[in-house]
């Protein structure tokens, strides 16, 4: 398996353009999450799917972020329009199930957005 | 919010030392977790320990879990120039749609 993909590596975009994310979980895995990193904040917790339905999306920040996931092997998080302070790496990440064991992270996207 | 603290924040070693890691967390756990993050990478999973275990090895990683004092620590035996990176802990809360909150992490140097 390749593990969890996660597209673009690298984004850099104008303040008030929309970025869209995109996440392919490893294959069977039917719990998909998004974080957020950044050195103030550390790692937070946007959104997360179990069988592709969105289970707690208390952390996504503002109504400018959007998450779905159309089917168990794909998900995208879009934020329209996106502002300067949005700027840290996403990853996604995909486990077998919540609670059972560890999470198999993506490789982030870096996002800037100027 | 984050539930786990680690502690300390820097661990700066030689090469062949020990490193002992610790992390505080406020709530009941299904599970805790640690993982660890090379410069530029994804955060890779080192290993589980259920809230009804006490200690769990893993190679040259060694995790103890005190759920009376909602703490846990990582030991790294014997480490390696390879070992530096970020390392976090992550707690499973107890309840019907657990999930994984991280801490700010520790970043550990071994010096060769």
């Amino acid at each position: 398996d390749a593990g969890v993909i996660q597209s673009p590596r690298h984004e850099v975009t104008e303040m008030g353009q929309e970025v869209t994310l995109r996440c392919k979980p490893i294959s069977g895995h039917n719990s998909l999450f998004w974080y957020r990193q950044t050195m103030m904040r550390g790692l937070e917790l946007l959104i997360y799917f179990n069988n592709n339905v969105p289970i707690d999306d208390s952390g996504m920040p503002e109504d400018r972020f959007s998450a779905k996931m159309p089917n168990a092997s794909f998900s995208t998080l879009k934020i329209q329009p996106s502002e300067p302070r949005d700027s840290a790496v996403y990853f996604c990440a995909s486990s077998l199930g919540s609670g059972i064991g560890g999470y198999t992270f993506g490789s982030g996207t870096r996002l800037t957005v100027v | 919010s984050q539930q786990g603290e680690e502690d300390p924040q820097a661990l700066s070693i030689q090469e062949g030392e020990n490193a002992t890691m610790n992390c505080s967390y406020k709530t009941s756990i299904n599970n805790l977790q640690w993982y660890r993050q090379n410069s530029g990478r994804g955060l890779v999973h080192l290993i589980l320990i259920r809230s009804n275990e006490r200690e769990k090895h893993s190679g040259r990683l060694r995790v103890t879990l005190d759920t009376s004092k909602k703490s846990s620590s990582l030991l790294i035996t014997a480490s390696r120039a390879a070992d530096t990176a970020s390392y976090f802990c992550a707690t499973d809360a107890s309840g019907a749609n657990s999930k994984l909150t991280f801490g700010k992490g520790i970043t550990l140097s071994v010096r060769p």
